[in-house]
């Protein structure tokens, strides 16, 4: 199985500021990851695919880089709604495995 | 618009089965792959299941193989998930999403509001 191995668990930050999480396969997946945002008691909701491509409607203060291993999610600026839990996701081989989860919370 | 809407969960008592519904609507059902992914109280994301369009196909976690089944009814839009021999690690909010499309496989796209099953004596 991939494992996904996702940094920080967690951060505070403040609202406007720069955010960046980190997410480490343990083999090659291309670019076969998503972005997911969930918020307590909701379902995820998908930001970001082929990792680095903007799902419809989503702002574009959320962005994704990366390709092999290695892949960064980054909020531009963060604000107050974006709080929440993101998780990344392969898709290059089943079993799908998530990252350990990053809470954003505001300083 | 996408809405997938979970049912079958409850309190159950560890040992028998347990089948979940998910209804599916306003995408045409039988075009899409569907997973179940599971969610521990404060945990994190656990995939479950995955199963191909047309139903042929069925994948699963580690976890779970061997006890549970995903089927899929199109003519219903309706997609189900049998737990056998229900532990506490099963517990958890349980949720359908419809998978993306393109080569398989391929992640969740829209997902369900979720079904918690608690398993407790």
């Amino acid at each position: 199985d991939i494992q996904m191995t996702q940094s920080p668990s967690s951060l505070s930050a403040s609202v406007g500021d720069r955010v960046t999480i980190t997410c480490q396969a343990s083999q090659d997946i291309s670019i076969h990851l998503n972005w997911y945002q969930q918020k307590p008691g909701k379902a995820p909701k998908l930001l970001i695919y082929d990792a680095s491509n903007l799902e419809t409607g989503v702002p574009s203060t959320f962005s994704g880089s990366g390709s092999g291993t290695d892949f960064i999610f980054t909020i531009s600026s963060l604000r107050p709604e974006d709080i929440a839990t993101y998780y990344c996701q392969q898709y290059d081989n089943l079993p799908l495995t998530f990252g350990g989860g990053t809470k954003v919370q505001i300083k | 618009q996408v809405q997938l809407v979970e049912s079958g969960g409850g309190v159950v008592q560890p040992g028998p089965s347990l089948i979940l519904s998910c209804a599916a609507s306003g995408f045409t059902f039988s075009n899409y792959a569907m997973h179940w992914v599971r969610q521990a109280p404060g945990k994190g994301l656990e995939w479950v299941a995955v199963v191909t369009s047309d139903g042929s196909n069925k994948y699963y976690g580690d976890s779970v193989k061997g006890r549970v089944t995903v089927i899929r009814d199109n003519s219903k839009n309706t997609l189900y998930l049998r737990i056998n021999s229900l532990r506490a690690e099963d517990t958890a909010v349980y949720f359908c999403a419809r998978a993306q499309t393109g080569d398989f496989p391929r992640g969740p796209d829209y997902w369900g509001q979720g079904t918690l099953v608690t398993v407790s004596s």
